[in-house]
């Protein structure tokens, strides 16, 4: 079972910051990583897919890279609409827990 | 647009069942294979179950493997998830999303719903 720790668990920022949000897997999940974005109340948002690409409609001050274990969002210049629960996936091992425990970026 | 909208939600009993229900909308359903994924109180996501497009392939998270049944009726865009014998430890918000890949698995999930509130209590 593939284990993904996402660090820091809470990130506080403010508004015009970069955010940098890590992922790491217990062993190596290739090129199988995505990103969500998720705020209370409201439907999880599919950000990045397979580490680096932009899913539909998402805007090109999100970020990702890596490889193997390591794994990293990138947010350049945070808009206020930004602060939110972020979780990273694997698809690398399926079928089993496949989500970290999340970030939360908060307003600094 | 493109939707999906979860019902069937409540608060049951422990030992009880329940069944959620998710209706799509805006693209053609039977082309992709469908997720639920849940959220527990002050917890992070859990992925919960997977059907394939055509609906012959089930697959289950250990957590709930032999109590939860995924199934989906093309002829009526929806998606289903049986529970039963509920415990206190399903009492979470339940998603269901949309595989990323058309005809093809791709693990990842592109559409969610804004779920469905289960509270497993006496």
């Amino acid at each position: 079972e593939i284990v993904l720790t996402q660090s820091p668990a809470t990130l506080s920022l403010s508004p015009g910051e970069r955010a940098t949000l890590s992922c790491r897997a217990s062993q190596s999940v290739s090129g199988y990583v995505a990103w969500y974005q998720h705020k209370p109340g409201q439907a999880p948002r599919l950000l990045i897919y397979d580490v680096s690409n932009r899913a539909t409609g998402i805007p090109d001050r999100f970020s990702g890279r890596g490889s193997g274990t390591d794994f990293t969002l990138t947010i350049s210049s945070l808009e206020p609409e930004d602060f939110a629960v972020y979780y990273c996936q694997q698809r690398s091992n399926w079928p089993p827990d496949t989500f970290g425990q999340g970030t939360r970026l908060e307003i600094k | 647009q493109v939707q999906l909208v979860e019902s069937g939600g409540g608060v049951v009993q422990p030992g009880k069942s329940l069944t959620l229900s998710c209706a799509a909308s805006g693209f053609t359903f039977s082309t992709y294979s469908m997720h639920w994924v849940r959220q527990a109180p002050g917890k992070g996501l859990e992925w919960v179950a997977l059907i394939s497009h055509g609906g012959t392939s089930k697959y289950y998270a250990d957590s709930v493997k032999g109590r939860f049944t995924i199934s989906r009726d093309n002829s009526k865009n929806t998606l289903y998830l049986h529970i039963s014998s509920l415990r206190a430890e399903d009492t979470a918000v339940y998603y269901c999303s949309r595989d990323f890949g058309e005809l093809v698995v791709r693990y990842y999930m592109d559409v969610w719903g804004k779920g469905t509130k289960v509270t497993v209590s006496s």
